[in-house]
């Protein structure tokens, strides 16, 4: 089962920050936190990964919390095209395979 | 930027038949990765390969299902006797060697139709 858990779905208006929760309150000491998005009809997209600092880049910024038992995603100014469902993975204990949830829908409006 | 390419982009066969979907993964890619989706599901892990071998595989990964990198770029998933709940996108992705935590990359996957 995933070990992340995140909100079924939310909104932004264009041109504002988009701040996207995860729990994942087992996480190991090891473990990084990767952050995918999905568009329609298309794979999986990476988007951002850490382990215990803020990170950036060019899609994002990735804010972890210093228990590191949550993180938030956040897209600084949302387009239309960044409606996506975006998941959060933390990869499965000492396997390198992602087990994805369910995710949250981005909804975009302008 | 380089990319995951998968065909075809949607594959319709008949149960029972066997069927195969290509990808070719990132050219300085090692480890390689099957996963598939459901109509309105979750990604699922099917698969993982390196070396010449499956490292892991999940239980939906039976008797039916192989992977093969026949020729140092292609890596393929056959299913040998489609089921009409093989339906999904199929999604392969690839990683760069080093660091277990660098990032896989996404094809854009196949879609399988089973009637």
């Amino acid at each position: 089962d995933a070990k992340t858990t995140q909100p079924n779905s939310m909104e932004s208006n264009e041109e504002e920050p988009v701040h996207l929760p995860c729990n994942h309150s087992t996480i190991s000491g090891t473990d990084y936190i990767h952050w995918y998005r999905q568009l329609p009809s298309q794979g999986p997209e990476y988007v951002i990964h850490g382990l215990t600092s803020n990170v950036n880049n060019r899609m994002a910024s990735l804010a972890i919390a210093e228990d590191r038992k949550s993180s938030t995603l956040i897209l600084h100014r949302a387009t239309l095209r960044d409606a996506a469902v975006y998941y959060c993975i933390l990869r499965d204990g000492g396997t390198y395979k992602y087990i994805f949830g369910t995710g949250t829908r981005l909804k975009v409006l302008a | 930027e380089p990319e995951v390419t998968q065909t075809p982009s949607h594959q319709v066969t008949q149960m029972g038949q066997e069927v195969i979907l290509r990808c070719v993964p990132i050219s300085n890619h090692l480890y390689f990765y099957w996963y598939r989706q459901i109509l309105g599901q979750k990604v699922e892990f099917l698969v993982s390969f390196y070396n010449n071998e499956i490292s892991e595989k999940s239980e939906i990964f039976d008797d039916q299902f192989s992977v093969e990198r026949p020729d140092g770029s292609n890596f393929t998933l056959k299913i040998r006797s489609t089921k009409l709940e093989d339906s999904a996108m199929y999604f392969c992705a690839s990683r760069p060697g080093g660091n277990s935590n660098q990032p896989q990359h996404f094809g854009d996957g196949t879609r399988l139709s089973i009637l």
